[in-house]
């Protein structure tokens, strides 16, 4: 019964491969993300989507692609992977679109590219 | 720009002992929420508090409060009784369109 759930938790892969990682959130909320955490535990925003729409693009690499089959689920496509995407890969979901609602977190999917 | 920063990369508190984490913030928005998240070695983010700038009154969480400054934009973390369980990283957030995280503050509990 796990709120927010991510697959893989590990993901190690070389450079120049292709890679998914999965986000399935069981809360009914309408609105998910995808954060980024590097070496140095800073937290970033990558994407958010609402109800299936983009609504937030921050300035990502268009190596990734998000995609959202429906409201429930969230997933991000990483092309031609690089040393540097190497980090944890958090996905949230929240009932409101603005940053103002409290935001739950999946588990983290830990990405090392070698 | 939102900003978002946390002094304090690490700090270290006695069991059962009081420990207060700091933030300060910087926004333009005049309808913002802040946020405290808690992330333990399993690396999962988990809140712990929250507070909507426009309440005056300080949230609390049990052995959590902050101690909320609108005009010093200040939004520290209060920990009572630290029990063993607390040691993780702590983020401060600031939340408009979208968080703004800070850097965080390892805090450990020491016995």
């Amino acid at each position: 019964d796990t709120a927010v759930s991510q697959t893989p938790k590990y993901l190690v892969t070389q450079m120049g491969n292709d890679k998914s990682i999965k986000c399935e959130q069981n809360l009914g909320h309408d609105t998910m993300y995808w954060y980024k955490q590097d070496s140095k535990k800073f937290l970033k925003i990558m994407f958010s989507y609402n109800n299936k729409e983009l609504i937030i693009n921050e300035t990502v690499p268009n190596r990734f692609s998000p995609k959202s089959p429906d409201k429930a689920h969230l997933n991000l496509h990483i092309n031609s992977l690089e040393l540097g995407d190497s980090a944890v890969y958090f996905c949230a979901s929240s009932q409101d679109q603005a940053g103002t609602d409290t935001q739950y977190f999946g588990p983290g999917t830990r990405l090392t590219v070698l | 720009a939102q900003t978002v920063t946390q002094s304090q990369p690490e700090m270290s508190v006695q069991e059962a002992e009081t420990v207060t984490l700091s933030c300060t913030y910087d926004t333009s928005e005049s309808d913002y929420y802040l946020f405290w998240y808690k992330q333990p070695p399993s690396r999962q983010m988990i809140l712990v508090i929250r507070q909507e700038a426009y309440k005056q009154q300080n949230a609390t969480e049990n052995r959590f409060s902050v101690n909320f400054q609108k005009a010093a934009k200040s939004f520290s973390l209060k920990i009572s009784d630290s029990q063993l369980g607390d040691a993780a990283m702590y983020f401060c957030a600031s939340g408009t369109y979208k968080y703004i995280f800070g850097t965080g503050t390892r805090l450990k509990v020491l016995a």
